[in-house]
């Protein structure tokens, strides 16, 4: 079945550092690939998405890349802010359902 | 504003008690999920349903049970059956249609269950 992993359970960059969060899925479909984000108390929020192949998401300074050849949709960020604390959800959506990552700890230190 | 509401926000359950979660949206959306959310596990599919009065099992559904009546309303029943319903429960919501093939999911803010 489809699957996703998220390397990284939590990263700890300082403010202004660069980031990326790993993400890798596997699939037999031709998905859409997502990235959530959730804060303390309340339910994820789509933060950037990418329908198919070569499209690229962007929010806020946010990037993701869809990349069919190495099956990832990494998220990246040039510059952290500590209001960019969070957890990060890499998700695809196949023909019926959804499948999330375990979820990626975002805390920016000042 | 459109979105979907989950009440109640705090839920306590006593043992050998079903409790119900609440799950209505607004947004004119075919489809609803109910996902369970631990701590370093992420989202994890309990039922979902696509049109009214049907809907299928996800990856953990024993202990729980759902209905579908009507379109904006997706009920979630914990069962004495489910031995370890301390979480937090997400409803969601999306769009379906060949038009609008995977499309993302929108999310609730939640219900917090825990045993007494």
């Amino acid at each position: 079945g489809d699957s996703v992993v998220q390397t990284e359970g939590q990263v700890l960059p300082s403010e202004g550092d660069s980031l990326i969060v790993n993400c890798s899925y596997e699939t037999t479909q031709y998905p859409s690939l997502f990235w959530y984000v959730q804060y303390p108390g309340e339910g994820p929020q789509l933060h950037l998405k990418a329908m198919k192949a070569n499209d690229k998401g962007r929010n806020k300074g946010f990037e993701a890349m869809y990349r069919k050849e190495t099956t990832s949709f990494h998220l990246e960020k040039d510059s952290v802010q500590e209001s960019d604390s969070a957890v990060y959800f890499c998700a695809l959506s196949g023909s019926n359902d959804m499948r999330f990552g375990a979820g990626t700890r975002l805390t920016v230190k000042p | 504003d459109g979105g979907i509401t989950q009440s109640p926000k705090y839920l306590f359950r006593k043992e050998g008690q079903n409790v119900t979660l609440s799950c209505e949206q607004n947004l004119n959306h075919d489809a609803m999920y109910w996902y369970r959310q631990d701590p370093g596990q992420g989202l994890r599919l309990i039922y979902y349903s696509q049109i009214v009065n049907d809907f299928q099992k996800g990856d953990i559904a024993e202990g729980y049970s759902v209905s579908r009546e009507k379109k904006e309303s997706f009920p979630l029943t914990v069962t004495s059956a489910q031995k370890n319903p301390t979480a937090f429960y997400l409803c969601a919501s999306s769009i379906l249609g060949q038009a609008y093939s995977n499309q993302p999911q929108h999310f609730g803010d939640g219900t917090r269950l825990s045993i007494l």
